[in-house]
């Protein structure tokens, strides 16, 4: 079963906060973040696992609520470059990085 | 730096067709991945392979196959493609470590007629 991300879309002014969140039914090991930007790959954000360990990109904030299921992905004094389309991804165990996508957050920002 | 490269960016098929689609990654990474992706679904996964000549089915199997007879190389095909399998196909490849993640390549946009 997916994750159920949410909101579906949002628009946002440059200098504009925004949070994105991403929530399963399943316990999971770690949970994705990618950007997609129209007609290109997802490019990964950042990867937070279960018992608080993070890697990722440095102007990118995010948290993991472990026993709720639940990610949050801060999008802090947006930029135009931050438009694109968000996938959370999660995982259920440590085997493989074998990852269940959630139907994306589309992200505009406007100057 | 990570490569991912899917052999068309677009491709054009008719209905019953046999088709290849390939993916190619240079950082000898255990792991492979073919998703599809469309529009409000997200992207979902098709097969998945963790080494040569293995491969598991994932949530939307039917319809497709797929081959991985070298480690860099996992083929995803459409043995009678019809015109519900018009979609965005994403290769991925990962190394496999418990903290990685998974790297994509830039899709192949498929039409069928």
């Amino acid at each position: 079963q997916q994750p159920v991300q949410s909101p579906q879309a949002v628009i946002l002014r440059e200098g504009e906060d925004a949070v994105i969140n991403c929530s399963s039914s399943k316990a999971l090991y770690s949970v994705h973040w990618y950007r997609q930007k129209h007609g290109e790959a997802p490019v990964f954000l950042m990867i937070l696992l279960k018992g608080g360990e993070q890697k990722g990109h440095e102007k990118i904030s995010a948290s993991f609520n472990e026993k709720k299921q639940q990610s949050s992905l801060y999008l802090t004094a947006s930029q135009l470059s931050y438009s694109g389309t968000y996938f959370c991804g999660t995982e259920e165990r440590a085997a493989g990085n074998k990852l269940t996508f959630g139907g994306g957050t589309r992200v505009l920002v406007k100057p | 730096d990570v490569k991912v490269t899917q052999s068309s960016r677009y491709l054009v098929k008719r209905t019953g067709e046999k088709v290849f689609l390939e993916c190619v990654q240079d950082m000898d990474h255990e792991n492979m991945f073919w998703y599809r992706q469309d529009p409000g679904l997200g992207l979902r996964l098709i097969y998945f392979s963790y080494d040569v000549k293995m491969k598991e089915k994932g949530d939307i199997p039917e319809g497709y196959s797929v081959s991985r007879e070298k480690k860099e190389r996992f083929s995803l095909i459409l043995e009678s493609a019809s015109t519900n399998q018009t979609s965005m196909y994403l290769c991925a490849s990962s190394p496999g470590g418990p903290k990685e993640t998974q790297y994509f390549g830039p899709g192949t946009r498929l039409l069928v007629l």
